[in-house]
């Protein structure tokens, strides 16, 4: 089955300063990459997605990259702001699946004002 | 629109007891999926349901079941409690239609806590 490793498990960040977060996964079958971000005691919410078909896609300062040759995907957030603070997890699923989504352990970020 | 209810929000159980957890979805979603939670485990894949169908199984023991009903609301059940299955229950929801990915929309979660 799908396993996805996703790193660092934890990342501080100075206000104002980019963040990254990188995935990789196995199953070259994978074909939808979602984000999720989680803010404390809260559920997780979709902040951005990337499909197999896309190279890169940008929301604001949100942008995530694919590299499908490697199986790597990233995350990246510029201009951090402490409302950024939250766990961020990665996915991976492919259109045949039914809504088997396989996600990463999750990386804790601390933006520090 | 309402989004995904689930309940109870906390449960106290013991070792070998049984419980069961509700997940409303979103009205129009037909695709419900269950996930466990624990610290740095991340989210796991429990089941989905969709028209009262499991279509996917994730690699849980079989005391882990699920169940969905004919309005789309889906109950998952736990028997014969351990101490290992304490953990935040995710579920989640989406249109379910077609062949693509879509969107999860997530409930708050029931934590269970096992003594």
């Amino acid at each position: 089955g799908e396993n996805v490793e996703q790193h660092p498990s934890t990342l501080s960040v100075q206000e104002g300063d980019s963040a990254v977060i990188k995935c990789t996964y196995s199953d070259s079958a994978s074909n939808y990459f979602p984000w999720y971000k989680q803010e404390l005691g809260k559920r997780p919410q979709l902040i951005i997605d990337i499909r197999s078909n896309v190279g890169e896609k940008k929301d604001q300062r949100i942008a995530v990259t694919l590299n499908k040759t490697a199986k790597h995907f990233s995350l990246h957030i510029t201009e951090t702001q402490p409302e950024d603070s939250a766990v961020y997890f990665c996915a991976a699923s492919w259109s045949g699946g039914y809504q088997k989504v396989t996600f990463g352990t999750g990386t804790k970020l601390q933006v520090i004002p | 629109k309402a989004g995904v209810t689930q309940t109870p929000r906390y449960l106290i159980k013991t070792r070998g007891q049984q419980v069961t957890l509700s997940c409303s979805p979103i009205s129009g979603h037909r695709s419900v999926s269950w996930y466990q939670q624990t610290p740095g485990q991340g989210l796991q894949f429990l089941f989905e349901y969709f028209s009262e169908t499991q279509r996917n199984k994730g690699n849980f023991p079989g005391r882990f079941s699920g169940r969905q009903f004919s309005n789309s609301r889906s109950e998952m059940n736990v028997s014969t409690l351990e101490l290992g299955d304490s953990a935040l229950y995710l579920c989640a929801s989406s249109l379910g239609t077609g062949s693509t990915n879509e969107k999860l929309f997530f409930g708050s979660g029931t934590q269970l806590s096992v003594l």
